[in-house]
């Protein structure tokens, strides 16, 4: 079964605000998580991945948090801006193969 | 530089037909895995491949869904005697060779099969 979720199917949100996107995962034998951006028709997008060692990475405009006590990941976006709005994925990978996903955060940002 | 490549885009087939997906993957990439997923859904991993050989095939069906990397040309998902239950976007991801723990996997913009 899936060991990775997400908390909520849907955020909306108002241009320039911080968008916090959050993710439990269930196998504490995850050492790499990664986010990525699904946008209506396309493939899914690299954002930003992060491995066990560390608890948090910054990227342009985005910062992943992960907290490995309670198996919990979040995606942070600054100033959030209507491009932004897609289906927001984590996912963890297991043994360097396969991908496990969640279902997924829609992400809308009104302007 | 090319991002992974899927073809067709869209793919249309009648129940009973086979359906064949190609991916190129990215230039220096080596491993290619091809996942499933459901409209409103997260993609479902069905296969790992590299070069002329399967690594991990768990996620795939038992029946009717074959895989292959050639040596040379692209891989191709082959699914047999489709059913209306196989419409789905299907897409590919690629890696370079595994040299850290784990390599970031890219993925292809995908095929969207519709079975009548």
């Amino acid at each position: 079964g899936e060991s990775v979720g997400l908390h909520l199917p849907t955020l909306s949100v108002q241009e320039g605000d911080n968008s916090i996107i959050n993710c439990a995962y269930s196998n504490s034998a995850s050492d790499y998580f990664i986010w990525y951006k699904q946008e209506s028709g396309k493939g899914p997008q690299f954002i930003i991945d992060i491995r066990s060692n560390m608890d948090k990475r910054q990227g342009q405009r985005v910062t992943v948090l992960l907290n490995k006590t309670v198996k919990h990941l979040s995606l942070q976006i600054a100033a959030t801006q209507p491009g932004d709005s897609a289906v927001y994925f984590c996912a963890e990978n297991q043994a360097g193969t396969a991908l496990i996903f969640g279902k997924g955060t829609t992400l809308s940002v009104s302007s | 530089n090319a991002g992974v490549m899927q073809n067709p885009r869209h793919l249309v087939r009648r129940r009973g037909q086979e359906a064949r997906l190609r991916c190129s993957p990215m230039k220096g990439h080596s491993h290619v895995y091809w996942y499933r997923q459901l409209p409103e859904e997260g993609l479902k991993f069905m296969v790992y491949l590299q070069k002329e050989n399967i690594i991990d095939e768990s996620g795939m069906p038992k029946e009717r869904f074959s895989a292959e990397f050639p040596k040379e040309g692209p891989s191709i998902l082959r699914i047999q005697q489709v059913v209306r239950g196989d419409s789905a976007a299907y897409f590919c991801a690629s890696s370079p060779p595994h040299g850290a723990p784990q390599e970031t996997q890219y993925f292809g913009p995908g095929t969207r099969l519709l079975v009548l």
